[in-house]
């Protein structure tokens, strides 16, 4: 079955490190994967997409890598502030056969920054 | 500001009662979708809409209705089948593009049963 897995551990850094989150799946063939952010208690919001075909793609202090051998997305934060903690979902964009497309979400890890 | 909003924030329903949750977005979007988000399990799609006059079932449709009259406007309705209807439900929108399918958020509808 697919499945989309991310680590439902909260990731504690400290201020200034560079945060890393994984997203990994199963019985997929992607041809986008997004990433958002949601805070508590809002909607996500969007902030990356990656294309299947693409390595990495870079927004500011923001990198996400993407392989499909390995069917696992990466994501960083450099020089993290506490303004970034927030649980972060990534979501696998499958084009369907019939036309249109289908997203689907990971569970989210949530990140904490401390000072 | 062009954004999507949603009604009532927070959201009480009573044994057996049909209950309406507001989604409006003035994004000019032609997509529109529904989700509920539960603690640990992420979004699950309820019902989508591709154009006015048109919706799909998402992956967890039982219990819900939707309608989609207007461009910017498709309300959920949460029926008294829904036999578990606490949870965070999110509203969404995007453009009817073939592939990036990328999704823009209202802040979302607490609803708890009474």
């Amino acid at each position: 079955s697919q499945k989309i897995e991310q680590n439902s551990e909260a990731l504690n850094i400290q201020e200034g490190k560079t945060a890393t989150l994984t997203c990994n799946y199963t019985n997929y063939s992607p041809a986008y994967l997004q990433w958002y952010r949601q805070d508590p208690g809002r909607g996500p919001v969007f902030l990356l997409l990656i294309r299947e075909n693409e390595k990495e793609k870079r927004k500011e202090r923001l990198k996400v890598t993407f392989d499909t051998t390995l069917k696992q997305s990466l994501f960083h934060i450099t020089a993290s502030q506490p303004a970034d903690s927030a649980t972060y979902l990534c979501a696998l964009v499958a084009i369907l056969t019939g036309g249109g497309n289908k997203l689907t979400f990971g569970t989210g890890t949530q990140l904490k920054v401390e000072l | 500001d062009g954004g999507i909003t949603q009604s009532p924030k927070y959201l009480f329903r009573k044994e057996g009662q049909n209950v309406t949750l507001s989604c409006e977005q003035n994004l000019n979007h032609d997509a529109m979708y529904w989700y509920r988000q539960d603690p640990g399990q992420g979004l699950r799609l309820i019902y989508y809409s591709q154009i006015v006059n048109d919706f799909q079932k998402g992956d967890i449709a039982e219990g819900y209705s939707v309608s989609r009259e207007k461009k910017e406007s498709f309300p959920l309705t949460v029926t008294s089948a829904q036999k578990n209807p606490t949870a965070f439900y999110l509203c969404a929108s995007s453009i009817a593009d073939r592939g990036k399918n990328i999704q823009y958020f209202g802040a979302g509808t607490r609803l708890s049963v009474l």
